[in-house]
């Protein structure tokens, strides 16, 4: 157990929906990574936040977005789904703004768009 | 798009069997390099971090080395046991702190 939680584990949704996962990162980490995973790609960077803030952004589409709450606890909105957002959805933390701590994921949210 | 190549794809070995694999990333703008260790239907765990050209990290029987003026960092693994069957992941960043990651390398150890 890496002590990172994300809910829900699994959600099934129609095209055109807005759904949004939850990450609560490890007690005392402050930086929250957020990744899909697909079939056809690699694990993919998405967004980092790092106390509150948005330190770092990859390939997120438009439609997506994220927050960090004052308790450090994240969340990843997505919106207008298609089918290609079918994917696996981790978040990990951080002990601090960069990457030369660990990160650590949690078990994964796994959205599947019908 | 920073290129981060793992090799081989996939290996099989025999239990009692040593192995390493590659991982292969651009050599300049370096700031931190990362092993992960990635169970069927599991999360990746992490196994190293490591930061310094020249670095050598051991955990039980893996251990990892980097080279960070030519781009590469090895992980070996000792006596390769069927639990150590896994996808081992690296991850790279740059001065942007943005961790790009490879395909993985699958090990298949058998009993």
């Amino acid at each position: 157990d890496s002590g990172v939680t994300q809910t829900p584990k699994h959600l099934i949704t129609a095209t055109g929906q807005r759904v949004t996962l939850r990450c609560s990162p490890r007690s005392g980490d402050l930086s929250v990574y957020w990744y899909q995973q697909s079939l056809d790609q690699g694990l993919q960077f998405l967004i980092q936040y790092y106390n509150g803030e948005e330190r770092a952004k990859g390939n997120i589409l438009e439609r997506f977005s994220a927050q960090q709450f004052p308790d450090l606890h994240s969340e990843l909105n997505l919106s207008s789904l298609e089918l290609g957002d079918s994917a696996l959805y981790f978040c990990a933390s951080g002990r601090d703004e960069g990457t030369s701590y660990e990160q650590y994921f949690g078990p994964g949210t796994r959205l599947t768009v019908t | 798009i920073l290129n981060v190549e793992q090799s081989p794809q996939s290996l099989h070995v025999q239990e009692g069997d040593s192995t390493n694999f590659t991982c292969s990333f651009p050599s300049s703008n370096f700031y931190a390099l990362h092993w992960y260790r990635w169970e069927t239907a599991k999360s990746p765990e992490a196994l190293f971090v490591m930061t310094l050209n020249g670095d050598e990290k051991k955990k039980g029987r893996i251990s990892a080395t980097l080279n960070t003026k030519e781009g590469y960092s090895y992980l070996y693994i000792k006596g390769s046991q069927p639990e150590d069957s896994a996808t081992y992941l690296c991850a790279f960043s740059g001065g942007s702190y943005i961790p790009t990651f490879g395909r993985g390398t699958s090990l298949i150890v058998h009993p």
